[in-house]
């Protein structure tokens, strides 16, 4: 079975810029997680989307937004870029939002900012 | 707030070496902790620990959860050097988002 794509796998953008990041959860999952990961730290949480619905957003500016697509394959969109943007972003995936059900992750999207 | 704080930041051992690495957590409501290993991009997922489950065991790794010291450990027995990597440490908190709370990881190296 596939596990979570994301695409592109690099990007490189310049200031101001506008990036679109595309995940595909596995298959069956109905949950979708976005998370930023600056070099040498851990994960921080941006967004989680469940059956469509946003159902919890981390502490990230409005140049932020996501969605969630009927087949539960999920957007990241991220405006006005800046250079602190630059990280790797993570989408995760999971059964639904209960005890016992794992978060699974993407290869990520190297986003450079120039 | 909330954190995570996992020691060492960093670990190098020879193979064949056993190593223990910690994770300690401050969250509102507790319901599971995590461990990923990290290699190059996808953290790929190692155990979950809940409160019905406070040890875990696969080959080599095992971990558990001591939900009074709020902690966790990860040990690796026979390390090989295949085993390098950032090991996460994530905390599932049940305060409404269903989002992680990771540590910044510990970068372990196991020479040949």
């Amino acid at each position: 079975d596939a596990g979570v794509t994301q695409s592109p796998t690099h990007l490189i953008k310049t200031r101001g810029q506008q990036v679109t990041l595309r995940c595909s959860p596995i298959s069956g999952h109905k949950s979708v997680s976005w998370y930023q990961q600056v070099l040498g730290q851990g994960p921080q949480f941006i967004f989680q989307y469940y059956e469509k619905e946003e159902r919890g957003r981390g502490n990230f500016p409005d140049r932020f937004s996501a969605r969630q697509f009927p087949n539960y394959s999920s957007e990241l969109n991220v405006n006005a870029l800046l250079l602190g943007d630059s990280a790797l972003y993570l989408c995760a995936s999971s059964l639904g939002q209960g005890a016992g059900q794992p978060q699974h992750f993407g290869d990520g999207t190297r986003l450079s900012i120039l | 707030e909330d954190k995570v704080v996992q020691s060492p930041l960093s670990l190098v051992v020879h193979e064949g070496d056993t190593v223990t690495l910690n994770c300690s957590y401050e969250v509102t409501n507790f319901r599971s902790l995590l461990w990923y290993k990290q290699e190059k991009k996808a953290p790929t997922f190692l155990f979950m620990l809940t409160s019905s489950g406070i040890e875990k065991k696969s080959g080599r790794l095992s971990s558990i959860l001591d939900k009074k010291e709020l902690s966790s450990i990860l040990n690796i027995t026979a390390t090989q050097t295949g085993d390098s990597a950032i090991y996460l440490c994530a905390v599932d908190d049940l305060s409404g988002t269903y989002k992680y709370i990771f540590g910044t990881g510990t970068r372990l190296k196991v020479l040949a």
